[in-house]
C-alpha cells in the first residue's frame, strides 16, 4: 500500500516563475491538505481540498491555488514566486470532509529553492 | 486565530531519563490536539491526538499527553527515552467548532537522545 507521493522531490525557479507541485494520497484517502514549512518552523496551512473543490485555506495569498483531481490526486501552483516561496512543501491525506480532524499522513514533500 | 507555542526549541538527554516536552496554545474555543513526529528522514508522523474525554492519552512508543484545559496546555511526556526516540516533535491544534478546522502547528521541538 502506497502512501503519499509527491513529485518532484526538489525544485529550483528564479523569482517570476510559475511552479507546479503535484500529490497523490495513500490509497483510501480522499481529502488532500497542503502545507508550506520554512526551514526552522512548523507547517503551515495552505488549503484542504475534498471532492475537488478547495474547502479551507490558510493566510496564504491568491499566488498559492490548488486543484484535485478524479482521482483525488492534487496539485499545487504558485505563481510569481518570490525569495520567501522557498520552503518544503508537505501534502498530507486523510479521509472525509473534516480530513484535517482524522489522522493526516504526511508525504516526504518537495524541498523549493527560489533564486 | 489560534497560535501554539512549544517552549523548547532544542532539547538533549541520554537515554533512559524523562521527557516533557512544553506545547501551549491560545484559542477561545474548543480544540482538538495533536502531537505528531518526524524521525530523520522519514515523513511527519501522528504520535498521539486528543479530542474529548480522559485528559490523558496515550500514543505510540509509549509516549503520553495531558490536556490542561485552565493551562492552554497539551505536554507530552514519556518516563524512559530510548536513542530511537531522536526526532522533531510537532504539537498541532485545530478548532472544534465555529466552522474552521484549520490546524495551526508549533514550530517544533528537536530532541537528541544520547545513547
Amino acid at each position: 500500500d502506497a502512501g503519499v507521493t509527491q513529485s518532484p522531490t526538489h525544485l529550483i525557479k528564479t523569482r517570476g516563475q510559475q511552479v507546479t507541485l503535484r500529490c497523490s494520497p495513500k490509497s483510501g484517502h480522499d481529502t488532500v491538505s497542503w502545507y508550506q514549512q520554512a526551514l526552522g518552523q512548523g507547517p503551515q496551512f495552505i488549503f484542504q481540498y475534498y471532492e475537488e473543490e478547495e474547502r479551507q485555506r490558510g493566510n496564504f495569498p491568491d499566488r498559492f491555488s490548488g486543484h484535485q483531481f478524479p482521482n483525488y490526486s492534487s496539485e499545487l501552483n504558485v505563481n510569481a514566486l518570490l525569495l520567501g516561496d522557498s520552503a518544503l512543501y508537505l501534502c498530507a491525506s486523510s479521509w472525509g470532509s473534516r480530513g484535517t480532524y482524522n489522522e493526516q499522513f504526511f508525504g516526504p514533500g518537495t524541498r523549493l529553492t527560489v533564486l | 486565530a489560534q497560535s501554539v507555542s512549544q517552549h523548547n526549541h532544542h532539547v538533549i538527554l541520554s537515554e533512559a531519563a524523562s521527557l516533557e516536552l512544553g506545547c501551549n496554545y491560545s484559542y477561545g474555543g474548543t480544540v482538538n490536539l495533536f502531537w505528531y513526529v518526524q524521525y530523520p528522514g522519514q515523513h511527519l508522523q501522528l504520535l498521539l491526538k486528543y479530542f474529548s474525554g480522559d485528559p490523558l492519552v496515550k500514543g505510540i512508543k509509549g509516549f503520553e499527553a495531558e490536556f490542561i484545559k485552565s493551562k492552554f496546555s497539551f505536554n507530552l511526556r514519556k518516563p524512559s527515552v530510548q536513542w530511537s526516540d531522536t526526532a522533531e516533535y510537532f504539537c498541532a491544534v485545530i478548532p472544534a467548532s465555529g466552522g474552521s478546522y484549520i490546524p495551526t502547528f508549533g514550530r517544533g521541538t528537536s530532541l537528541i537522545v544520547h545513547p
